[in-house]
């Protein structure tokens, strides 16, 4: 059974240039968050959406983070422009409502942004 | 607003010794509890959770952990540690007050010594 799945693992960019982080949730999970892992703040929920549509967005950092969710298999996390300060590891992650507030959050591999 | 504690950055056990990572959280409900293992550059991995009944909870790889609602702790045990152990762990929390997030611990690391 295929965890979450996130591109490009790696990713080296320049500042000012666009980067877009990808996501495949689980099969079958109508939630899908978006978190961020840094060694100064650890890790920090950025953005949740349930059935596709974003719930909680309050840990977006600002404008130039976007995220959307066109369907139920698929994830963006965008930066635009990018700044040396979004390096990170930035974690998506997804959950069923199987047990309601019980149910259990699986993450993928992480995306490891390093912004120059 | 919902939190977690974990007040050892760092957790250093012998090969073969019992081991104990602490947690400590805060909710204005019930709590629901979980547990999770980073290994270097991989993702989190789920370990463990409490979400109601028996307070020791048993999870993958030996480890159990036990909520204690008097103390609002949750803490993480392993009867004999491993070398194979040694990783990031996290503690986590979510309040069903505020949706369906989980707030993370700062995590402690754990070094199962040889």
């Amino acid at each position: 059974d295929a965890g979450v799945i996130q591109s490009p693992r790696h990713e080296v960019t320049e500042m000012g240039q666009e980067v877009t982080l990808r996501c495949k949730p689980i099969s079958g999970h109508d939630y899908l968050f978006w978190y961020r892992q840094t060694m100064m703040r650890g890790l920090e929920l950025l953005i949740y959406f349930n059935n596709n549509v974003p719930i909680d967005d309050s840990g977006m950092p600002e404008d130039r983070f976007s995220a959307k969710m066109p369907n139920a298999s698929f994830s963006t996390l965008k930066i635009q422009p990018s700044e040396p300060r979004d390096s990170a590891v930035y974690f998506c992650a997804s959950s069923s409502p199987g047990q309601g507030f019980g149910n259990t959050i699986y993450f993928g591999e992480g995306s490891w942004l390093t912004v120059v | 607003a919902q939190s977690v504690a974990q007040p050892e950055d760092q957790v250093n056990v012998a090969e073969g010794n019992p081991l104990t990572v602490k947690c400590t959280y805060s909710v204005s409900g019930n709590p629901y509890l979980f547990w999770y293992v980073q290994y270097p550059n991989r993702g989190l991995q789920f370990l463990l959770k409490y979400i109601t009944g028996d307070n020791l909870v048993k999870g993958s790889y030996g480890f159990e952990a036990e909520f204690n609602k008097s103390q609002t702790s949750f803490h993480l045990k392993k009867p004999s540690a491993l070398v194979s152990d040694s990783a990031l762990y996290f503690c986590a929390v979510r309040d069903r007050n505020y949706g369906q997030n989980i707030v993370f611990g700062p995590g402690t690391r754990l070094s199962v010594l040889p």
